[in-house]
C-alpha cells in the first residue's frame, strides 16, 4: 500500500536555486496539504488544496508555490531557496471536501537543506 | 488562533506501565482531533481520529478521549512496550487547518 509518496527524500540546495517537491497519493483523496516541520516550531501548514484545481495559502506560504496537477498529485516549488527554508517537508492527503478534513495521512517526508 | 499544548514534553517509563499523554487546545470549535505517532526521521502515522461528536475512540491498546468543552484530549496506551517509544502528536482540525501540538516524546525502558 503506497499511500502518500514524496520525492525526493533528501535534497541539498544552494541559496537561490529552485526545486520542486513532488507528492502523489493513491487513495483517491480530494484534499492535499504541504507542511513543514522545524525543531521547536512543530508542523506548520504551507499550502493546501481542497479539490482538484484549487489551492489556498496556509500559515507560512511565503517563498513557495504549489500546483495541484490532478487529483493524485500536488507539488511544492521553491523558486529561490533560502537557508530559512531548510526543513523537513511533509505532504498529506485526506478524503474531506468540506471544512472537516477527515483523517489525514502523511508521507515519509522530504529533508531539504539550503546552504 | 488555535493553540495546542502537549504536556509533558518527554516521558520515560518502564515496560508494562500504562502511558497517559495529554493534549489541550484553546478553541473548542473543532471538527476532529487526531493522534499521530512519529518515529525519528520518519513521517507521521495516524493512530486515532476522534470526531467532535465522539467522546472516545479505541484501537487495540490505545484509547483516546475527547472533552471539547474543556479543550482536552487524553491518549492512553496500555501495557507499554519498548516498541511504543516514539513522539506522539495531537492535532485539532478546524476549517481545513490542522493545528499541531509540539509532541510528547516517550521512551519505554526494557
Amino acid at each position: 500500500n503506497a499511500g502518500v509518496t514524496q520525492t525526493p527524500k533528501f535534497q541539498v540546495l544552494k541559496t537561490g536555486q529552485s526545486m520542486t517537491l513532488q507528492c502523489a497519493q493513491d487513495m483517491n483523496h480530494n484534499s492535499m496539504y504541504w507542511y513543514r516541520q522545524d525543531p521547536g516550531m512543530g508542523l506548520r501548514l504551507i499550502y493546501y488544496s481542497a479539490s482538484e484545481g484549487t489551492t489556498d495559502k496556509g500559515e507560512v506560504p511565503n517563498g513557495y508555490n504549489v500546483s495541484r496537477l490532478n487529483k493524485r498529485e500536488f507539488s511544492l516549488r521553491l523558486e529561490s531557496a533560502a537557508p530559512s527554508q531548510t526543513s523537513v517537508y511533509f505532504c498529506a492527503s485526506s478524503a474531506g471536501t468540506s471544512r472537516n478534513t477527515g483523517e489525514l495521512f502523511f508521507g515519509e517526508g522530504s529533508r531539504l537543506t539550503v546552504l | 488562533k488555535q493553540e495546542v499544548t502537549q504536556i509533558p514534553a518527554a516521558l520515560s517509563v518502564p515496560e508494562g506501565e500504562n502511558l497517559v499523554l495529554n493534549c489541550s487546545f484553546t478553541d473548542s470549535a473543532i471538527y476532529n482531533l487526531q493522534w499521530f505517532r512519529q518515529d525519528p526521521g520518519k513521517g507521521l502515522t495516524s493512530l486515532l481520529l476522534i470526531q467532535s461528536s465522539q467522546r472516545e475512540q479505541t484501537s487495540g491498546r490505545l484509547n483516546a478521549s475527547l472533552d471539547k468543552s474543556s479543550g482536552r484530549s487524553t491518549l492512553y496506551i496500555a501495557a507499554s512496550q519498548p516498541g511504543d517509544s516514539a513522539t506522539y502528536l495531537c492535532a485539532v482540525i478546524a476549517n481545513y487547518k490542522l493545528s499541531f501540538g509540539a509532541g510528547t516524546t516517550v521512551t519505554v525502558r526494557a
